[in-house]
């Protein structure tokens, strides 16, 4: 069965540099949700959207935006990169009228900020 | 809002023993909740979930969780454990909203498997 898949999967970055990563829902999800995890750390989350509009958001910095196309996949900008930004940042998709609410996580991407 | 202990850092069992991972949740409704597993490096693996009903849940690998409202807890248990077994593990709570989900994960268990 299809999965998330995000790229890329690992992506090494000087300070204040600029980064994006990708998300690609399972076929048919609707809901795409984006976690930060720091090294040691349990996941954060950061924002997600439905139909290509925000539907929550958590501790995401502001120097980070994301959105959803209209193939429901999703992008996270980071600009000016810290050195606190190194995490791994998984995307997970969900089907909204899935009444389990169960969510599908992706393998993540690794960022290094050096 | 929601939140999530896993009092346990750290649990090294033998292989073939029983295990048994804490989770404690704090919820003002019925929650939705979940066990996630992740191997280093890669990404989170769902082992079960509770969202109704039967509150003794069977998930993938023999591993197996019991929702106890009167103790705010989810348990995960494994009678014998395999040293594939070793990897971290995270509890999560979920708050739904309106069909958004929305995850607040425990700290972690990291499981060591003994010879």
């Amino acid at each position: 069965a299809a999965g998330v898949i995000q790229s890329p999967r690992h992506l090494i970055k000087e300070k204040r540099e600029t980064a994006t990563l990708k998300c690609y829902p399972i076929p048919r999800h609707d809901t795409v949700y984006w976690y930060q995890q720091g090294p040691g750390q349990d996941p954060q989350f950061l924002i997600s959207f439905y139909e290509k509009m925000q539907s929550d958001k958590g501790s995401i910095p502001d120097r980070f935006s994301a959105q959803q196309f209209s193939d429901y996949h999703s992008e996270l900008n980071m600009s000016s990169l810290e050195l606190g930004d190194s995490a791994l940042y998984f995307c997970a998709s969900s089907l909204y009228q899935d009444p389990t609410g169960e969510l599908f996580f992706g393998e993540g991407s690794r960022l290094t900020v050096l | 809002a929601q939140s999530v202990t896993q009092p346990d850092i750290h649990i090294t069992v033998s292989e073939g023993a029983s295990l048994e991972l804490r989770c404690n949740y704090s919820y003002g409704a019925t929650p939705y909740l979940f066990w996630y597993v992740q191997s280093p490096g890669q990404g989170l693996q769902l082992l079960l979930k509770y969202f109704s009903g039967d509150t003794l849940v069977q998930g993938i690998k023999g591993f197996e969780a019991e929702f106890k409202r009167s103790q705010s807890s989810f348990n995960l248990r494994k009678p014998s454990v395999h040293w594939s077994d070793a990897a971290e593990y995270f509890c999560a709570v979920g708050a739904r909203n309106t069909g958004f989900q929305k995850l607040v994960f425990g700290t972690g268990t990291r499981l060591l498997v003994s010879p």
